[in-house]
């Protein structure tokens, strides 16, 4: 199994500005995943963070609205930049962890933006 | 391409039944079932294999037909706590990492009362 942590839980920003929000898991992982939920909305992934590699981003995500590190295999960081009132979301961060042969996805808590 | 799950939304009394569908305009090579309470994160219940395996620690059921490229999950004398909206996940194809990049359906909301 695998658990995650994110930072923050909550945030309230103004547009233009950028939140950077911290995910931690307690193992190492090779890939963690990035994915956006909108109120009452399904998961959307954003993008896959490989330890020691560019992040690669889905269709309709680019880097420079959403930076990403990966500094090490139990550590990433997602930017969301410039902020819009649209980038309310919830960001949830998420990696695969096996288990009696097969691999389970496990998802942070969430970090709730709220961008005014 | 994202599957499309039905019904959007389920009202049940406790102890009754309720199946949830997951279909695909693509070739399934395996789907995923996800609960999400409010306000939580989605906890995985169960993956299901092209060939048939599932794998799962959840006291409920499924069913993956490649053939009609759709997956049924099945709720059976429901608990309050299956309350939650049941989202599925599919990659892209088979193999590497990409089989980890699911998309998700828009779920189904289910609610039981007591």
């Amino acid at each position: 199994s695998a658990v995650i942590s994110q930072k923050p839980s909550r945030d309230i920003c103004q547009r233009g500005t950028s939140l950077t929000i911290q995910c931690q898991v307690d193992s190492q992982v090779t890939m963690m995943f990035w994915y956006r939920q909108q109120p009452g909305q399904s998961l959307t992934l954003i993008a896959t963070a490989n330890q020691g590699s560019e992040a690669t981003y889905e269709s309709g995500f680019v880097i420079d609205k959403f930076p990403i590190s990966r500094p090490n295999l139990t550590f990433s960081t997602l930017t969301v930049s410039n902020m819009s009132p649209e980038d309310s979301s919830i960001y949830l961060c998420s990696v695969f962890s096996g288990t009696g042969g097969y691999n389970e996805q496990f998802f942070g808590p969430g970090t709730r933006l709220t961008v005014l | 391409q994202q599957p499309v799950q039905s019904p959007q939304a389920v009202i049940l009394r406790e102890g009754e039944d309720a199946v949830i569908n997951c279909s695909s305009s693509k070739a399934l090579y395996s789907v995923h079932w996800y609960r999400q309470k409010h306000g939580e994160a989605p906890v995985f219940l169960m993956i299901l294999l092209k060939g048939g395996e599932q794998k799962g620690h959840e006291k409920i059921s499924a069913s993956f037909n490649e053939k009609k490229q759709q997956s049924s999950l099945y709720l059976t004398a429901s608990q309050l706590s299956y309350s939650g909206t049941y989202f599925c996940g599919t990659p892209p194809r088979v193999g590497g990492g990409s089989n980890y990049k699911l998309t998700f359906g828009k779920g189904t909301l289910l609610t039981v009362n007591p």
